[in-house]
């Protein structure tokens, strides 16, 4: 079955640097991978969805790129701010043209002023 | 526009007893959908629903019931609840377009003894 994994270390980093956080998924590649952030005591909130044939997204701050042949997607957030600091969570379909979603576990990012 | 909405927030039960939990959405989304999120497993799938009078099973469906009779509206049931049951439960939708967004709610934290 599809599994994401994401680094279940908590990041740390200083305030202005850019966070990098790694999504791998298994077997089949999906169309498309979401990312989230959650609050403590929140339910998470979409923030980007790129799909196979975009190798990079940008919003703002935030950057979000692809790979199917390393099947891994990375999340970056340039020039941090202490309220960057969440579990940012990555989504895919479970499996191909389903609304059905797996989600990782989640990376913590502290952001330290 | 209130969005996801939970009830309860919060709930304890004994083993055994029974509950329902209400998800309600003011988006006009077709579909929905309960997680139930534990420390160190992430946000698993319980059941989905694509849309009004329909439900589908999703990765950990078992000891959980589900309907859903008005678009708006998506029930989780605990017929006999577990303490294996005791998590944060979360509900979500999405309009089913290409943006794939779904949208959470605040959760319920239930526990069971």
């Amino acid at each position: 079955s599809q599994k994401i994994e994401q680094n279940s270390e908590a990041l740390n980093i200083q305030e202005g640097k850019t966070a990098t956080l790694t999504c791998n998924y298994t077997n089949y590649s999906p169309a498309y991978l979401q990312w989230y952030r959650q609050d403590p005591g929140r339910g998470p909130v979409f923030l980007l969805l790129i799909r196979e044939n975009e190798k990079e997204k940008r919003k703002e701050r935030l950057k979000v790129t692809f790979d199917t042949t390393l099947k891994q997607s990375l999340f970056h957030i340039t020039a941090s701010q202490p309220a960057d600091s969440a579990t940012y969570l990555c989504a895919q379909p479970a499996t191909s043209g389903t609304y059905k979603y797996i989600f990782g576990t989640g990376t913590r990012l502290k952001v330290l002023a | 526009n209130a969005g996801v909405t939970q009830t309860p927030k919060f709930r304890v039960l004994k083993t055994g007893q029974s509950m329902t939990l209400l998800c309600a959405q003011d988006m006009n989304h077709e579909y929905m959908y309960w997680y139930r999120q534990d420390p160190g497993m992430g946000l698993r799938l319980i059941h989905y629903s694509v849309g009004e009078g329909t439900t589908a099973k999703g990765e950990v469906p078992d000891g959980y019931n589900v309907s859903r009779l008005k678009k708006q509206n998506f029930l989780l049931g605990l017929e006999s609840a577990a303490p294996s049951q005791t998590s944060v439960y979360f509900c979500a939708s999405s309009s089913g377009d290409t943006s794939y967004e779904q949208y959470f709610g605040p959760g319920t934290r239930l526990t069971v003894t």
